[in-house]
């Protein structure tokens, strides 16, 4: 166990529908880092938050978003679904941002689009 | 921007024999990380060895080491006396070292089968 948390474990919605993807880093981590793995795409990084505020940004859609709260879980928020973002979603952690510190992966959301 | 490419998509090796898993990137960065990470059918991403560039020594985990050529910017992950639960998707990723991010840059995956 990692100790990064992340909810749901899968979820299944329509088209043109929106859903929240939750992650719980783990204790004493200040970094969150959302990860897209697909068939099409591998594993591909989305975007990292700090302390609350965005670091650093990768190939994330515009309709998709993300924020970090006071308390350090973040949510990764997909809209106006389509059948290609059916993918595992990971969130992982780390203590930095930038230093010499391990990211800790949760076991994924399974989203599948129908 | 910088890449990696892992050539074989799947490979197969009997138990306790050894095999070895290629990786190649590209970058113009002189420091930075490398990392071999192991996915079972859990999905479950679990660090498997980790490389610090400026090191020349090749790192070692029990049974998992690797051969690091800077020059040819090759990382390849040997595993020795392979046994059932090496069976997984292995990915092979490139971190910067500049500081400013952790975001790890993946491969495209070696899928390996381990035959009793």
């Amino acid at each position: 166990d990692s100790g990064v948390t992340q909810t749901p474990k899968h979820l299944i919605t329509a088209t043109g529908q929106r859903v929240t993807l939750r992650c719980s880093p783990r204790s004493g981590d200040l970094s969150v880092y959302w990860y897209q793995q697909s068939l099409d795409q591998g594993l591909q990084f989305l975007i990292q938050y700090y302390n609350g505020e965005e670091r650093a940004k990768g190939n994330i859609l515009e309709r998709f978003s993300a924020q970090q709260f006071p308390d350090l879980h973040s949510e990764l928020n997909l809209s106006s679904l389509e059948l290609g973002d059916s993918a595992l979603y990971f969130c992982a952690s780390s203590v930095g941002a930038g230093t010499n510190t391990e990211a800790f992966f949760g076991q994924g959301t399974r989203l599948t689009v129908v | 921007a910088q890449t990696v490419t892992q050539s074989q998509p799947e490979m197969s090796v009997q138990e306790a024999e050894t095999v070895t898993l290629s990786c190649t990137y590209d970058t113009s960065e002189s420091d930075y990380y490398l990392f071999w990470y192991k996915q079972p059918p859990s999905r479950q991403m679990i660090l498997v060895i980790r490389q610090e560039a400026y090191k020349q020594q090749n790192a070692t985990e029990n049974r998992f080491s690797v051969n690091f050529q800077k020059a040819a910017k090759s990382f390849s992950l040997k595993i020795s006396d392979s046994q059932l639960g090496d069976a997984a998707m292995y990915f092979c990723a490139y971190r910067s070292a500049d500081g400013a991010t952790n975001k790890l840059i993946f491969g495209t995956g070696t899928l390996l089968a381990v035959q009793p």
